[in-house]
């Protein structure tokens, strides 16, 4: 297992263009997360899924973007017409959860998006 | 609200030279609290917690809940330690991360 795997590493698209980022977390993680890193800002919460189900998301995920993780293993996050603030390190987080402990995150190494 | 405020972007000290890291957070009820460590060309990684108390890289937090702090200290810095460090907080489903300091450890 080498951890949280994200692709692309970096993608670079045209305003209006749609974007599909894929994220693999650890295999016995049933949490995982996307957060949104801009230049000079720590991390943002974007979504959360425990296994499937997507428990939450943020005032900041548009209706432009959208989260799945089927069947509970890898999830994509897709943003639609895309925008130039939408530039951005979009970060993948997994953890596992068991009872009465916080085991803090496993991150990812990010997909670099720029809308040109 | 739940707020995590890092007062400094960058902090630079000499090698050898004690380290703190400030960390002041904004929480309702109990917190849990990390710190996240991203070196050069690396991904974001946890360095320690609080529920923990543990010492890592030689690094320590205490919770300090009269001052809502959790300040990230070590008594002798080393150049490998220069990075970007986060304060996170755990709440309901996510952690809420702070701005970030840039630490800097000058030869």
């Amino acid at each position: 297992d080498t951890g949280v795997s994200q692709d692309p590493r970096h993608k670079i698209t045209k305003r209006g263009q749609n974007v599909t980022f894929r994220c693999d977390p650890i295999s016995e993680h049933n949490r995982l997360y996307w957060y949104r890193q801009t230049l000079g800002q720590g991390p943002e919460f974007l979504t959360y899924f425990q296994n499937e189900a997507q428990l939450e998301k943020s005032r900041l995920l548009s209706d432009r973007f959208s989260a799945e993780r089927p069947k509970g293993s890898f999830s994509t996050l897709e943003i639609q017409r895309t925008e130039q603030g939408d530039s951005a390190m979009y970060l993948c987080a997994s953890s596992d959860s068991y009872a009465g402990q916080s085991d803090g995150y496993t991150f990812g190494s990010g997909t670099r998006l720029t809308v040109v | 609200a739940q707020r995590v405020t890092q007062p400094e972007k960058l902090l630079s000290v000499f090698k050898g030279a004690p380290v703190e890291l400030k960390c002041n957070y904004s929480y309702s009820g109990s917190p849990e609290l990390f710190w996240y460590v991203q070196y050069s060309r690396q991904r974001l990684q946890l360095l320690l917690r609080h529920i923990s108390r543990e010492s890592i890289k030689g690094f320590t937090a205490d919770l300090n809940k009269g001052e809502t702090s959790f300040h990230l200290k070590k008594p002798f810095a080393q150049e490998e330690d220069s990075a970007m460090y986060y304060c996170a907080l755990r709440g309901t489903y996510k952690y809420i991360f702070g701005t970030g300091t840039r630490l800097k450890v000058l030869a």
